[in-house]
């Protein structure tokens, strides 16, 4: 059974702080890696793609993979009171790309 | 760029109805699109999986006679809920990917409410 797993929080961190989001995936052969940001009520936004192992920044968000040990990471820098979301984890299985989601982790960032 | 409407975003019905829901990619040709069922609290799970003139393909558990997905273009695809139940009662939610490739992103739509009476 392949599987992505995360915690699910909530993480609450003050504003400005580094707030800093893990995952762990079953499927060896997974070759592409996604966070994705939820809103309640709404459909997830795409934050950032990593493919290769190491890190990948994109303004206040760094990614970070280890295929070794089967690890994804989610840093975000100087964390606003309108990134609290819940962060979805994903990986891809299967030649088509089909994603397999993790539960997600609900971060909450306070004034 | 790589944005994907779905109509309508929130739709209520009688139980035993049927529902179509609709999922454009507006500036992009679609080789593949993915169908999502959301329950609260819960994560996104996979329903099917379909490429532009071909049959979809359902994860397991999914019962493609209820579920009828249609992807007749590059640009749309639909999926119909029919005989719809409460238990159906969901936020749905499409997707789609340009290139078909498991390194392709894949953008999503704004997602279907859908509550069965």
């Amino acid at each position: 059974q392949k599987e992505v797993e995360q915690n699910s929080g909530p993480l609450s961190v003050p504003e400005g702080a580094i707030a800093s989001l893990n995952c762990t995936y079953s499927d060896r052969g997974s070759q592409s890696f996604f966070w994705y940001r939820q809103y309640s009520g709404k459909s997830p936004e795409l934050i950032m793609s990593i493919y290769s192992n190491g890190d990948k920044e994109d303004g206040r968000f760094t990614a970070q993979l280890n295929k070794a040990s089967q690890y994804v990471s989610l840093l975000i820098r100087d964390s606003q009171p309108s990134d609290s979301a819940t962060y979805l984890c994903a990986v891809t299985w299967g030649s088509q790309g089909n994603l397999i989601f993790g539960k997600g982790t609900k971060l909450s960032v306070k004034p | 760029g790589a944005v994907v409407s779905q109509h309508p975003s929130w739709v209520i019905c009688k139980s035993g109805t049927s529902v179509k829901i609709e999922c454009r990619s507006l500036d992009f040709q679609a080789t593949t699109m993915f169908w999502y069922r959301q329950f609260p609290k819960q994560s996104l799970m996979l329903m099917a999986t379909s490429n532009e003139g071909s049959k979809a393909t359902y994860e397991q558990g999914v019962e493609k006679d209820k579920f009828l997905i249609n992807h007749a273009s590059l640009t749309l695809s639909t999926l119909t809920v029919t005989s719809a139940h409460p238990e159906d009662s969901s936020f749905y939610i499409c997707s789609a990917s340009q290139g078909g490739f498991s390194t392709d992103t894949q953008y999503f739509g704004p997602g279907t409410r859908l509550t069965v009476l």
